[in-house]
């Protein structure tokens, strides 16, 4: 089954708006959140992460909300620019284990 | 992401043949995962492996497909007798230890069974 749901699959946002993407996951010894970005043609890099003893994280533009009792984190791109278009990936792990993916969430920035 | 290197960067295979994928893990990286990502779809994790040990391949098929991570050398992804619906892009992902949990995705290998 899938042990992280990631919502929406695609979403289109205008320059300078806010993208949020969210995911949910079931499995509580999940001690690791990171989400990843990925262009066409290209592997998904690391774009920012949270462990579950807090809940946000900012780096930049991007923030992580973390809500540990609803079991979901979601990722806020603020001032959304066309370069930031691409899909975008949550993922969840247990220490010593293996990564487990969102579905994707393919956000495109109109100008 | 560009320490770990994946080659051959694209594959072709004819149907029957055999597909082998590398994954050169970054520096002082002895944890490796493949994962398959088919087109418009998420990523699928296939085996999880340690220097000389397979520590989970639960995601890989049990027939055809096979994963090493010898003491020496790159990470292997062996696809055997390969069929187009093994068409897709294969990547590998690398960490340091359980401890510290990044993971660094390579570029990916393209196999198109044609």
């Amino acid at each position: 089954q899938q042990q992280v749901k990631q919502s929406p699959q695609s979403l289109i946002v205008q320059k300078g708006g806010i993208s949020i993407i969210n995911c949910a996951y079931e499995n509580t010894a999940f001690d690791y959140f990171p989400w990843y970005q990925q262009f066409p043609g290209k592997g998904p890099a690391l774009l920012i992460a949270i462990r579950p003893d807090v809940s946000e994280k900012k780096e930049g533009r991007f923030t992580i909300s973390f809500n540990k009792s609803a079991k979901q984190f979601s990722l806020h791109i603020m001032d959304s620019q066309p370069g930031d278009s691409a899909t975008y990936f949550c993922a969840a792990r247990r220490t010593g284990n293996q990564f487990y993916f969102g579905t994707g969430t393919s956000l495109t920035v109109i100008p | 992401n560009a320490g770990v290197m994946q080659n051959p960067r694209h594959l072709v295979r004819r149907r029957g043949q055999e597909a082998r994928l590398r994954c050169s893990p970054m520096k002082g990286h002895s944890h490796v995962y493949w994962y398959r990502q088919l087109p418009e779809e998420g990523l699928k994790f296939m085996v999880y492996l340690q220097k000389e040990n397979i520590i989970d391949e639960s995601g890989m098929p049990k027939e055809r497909f096979s994963a090493e991570f010898p003491k020496e050398g790159p990470s292997i992804l062996r696809i055997q007798q390969v069929v187009r619906g093994d068409s897709a892009a294969y990547f590998c992902a690398t960490s340091t230890s359980t401890v510290n949990t990044e993971a660094f995705f390579g570029q990916g290998t393209r196999l198109t069974v044609v």
